[in-house]
């Protein structure tokens, strides 16, 4: 079974453009997660989305925006990048929704780097 | 609300010797308990959980940890640690239902030959 697949890996941008990260769960699983990994603040949660719908949010600006489709994919977008996203972005998925008490499976992430 | 503390940001331990690493945690009601390691540049690895039942919870590469209700702990234990353990270790909680992850600040456990 493959696991969660995030692209691209690594990626390098400039201060006011934007980004775009893919995220493909494990196949059957419709919950999809994403973390903001940094040095300084660790583990930061971005938002969840189970069926197409965002069920939590972290607490990012609105230049921080996701969404899934209806096979579970999920890409989350960060608009007029500023030095500090520069960051690890860690998507992670999960079976099912409310009531799950199952472990979150995690992708390699997508380095992004802003110049 | 709910949080995650891993009271130690380094742990350094000899090859062979045992390995702990703390977590702490504060949940209303009962509490779903996660540990994960993170090797450099990569994801993060499950390595075991607790939901319910038995206290001791044994995981992956001989890890096990120990569930404490009343000092709302979640220790991970290695009875003798590797060098290829040395990496980031990240405490996670989460409410009982519906709720998202909380994790830790993280632990990075530095073996030594």
């Amino acid at each position: 079974k493959a696991g969660v697949t995030q692209t691209p890996r690594y990626l390098i941008k400039t201060r006011g453009q934007q980004v775009t990260l893919s995220c493909s769960p494990i196949s059957g699983h419709r919950s999809v997660s994403w973390y903001q990994q940094t040095p300084g603040q660790g583990l930061q949660f971005l938002f969840e989305y189970f069926s197409e719908t965002q069920r939590n949010k972290g607490n990012f600006p609105g230049r921080f925006s996701g969404r899934q489709f209806s096979n579970s994919r999920s890409e989350m977008n960060v608009s007029t990048l500023e030095l500090g996203d520069s960051a690890l972005y860690l998507c992670a998925s999960s079976p099912a929704g409310g009531g799950n008490t199952g472990e979150l499976f995690f992708g390699e992430g997508s380095r992004l780097t802003v110049l | 609300a709910q949080s995650v503390a891993q009271p130690e940001d380094q742990v350094n331990v000899a090859e062979g010797n045992p390995l702990t690493v703390k977590c702490t945690y504060s949940v209303s009601g009962n509490p779903y308990l996660f540990w994960y390691v993170q090797y450099p540049n990569r994801g993060l690895q499950f390595l075991l959980k607790y939901i319910t039942g038995d206290n001791l919870v044994k995981g992956s590469y001989g890890f096990e940890a120990e569930f404490n209700k009343s000092q709302t702990s979640f220790h991970l234990k290695k009875p003798s640690a590797l060098v290829s353990d040395s990496a980031l270790y990240f405490c996670a909680v989460r409410a009982k239902g519906r709720g998202k992850f909380q994790f830790g600040a993280g632990t990075q456990v530095v073996v030594t030959p």
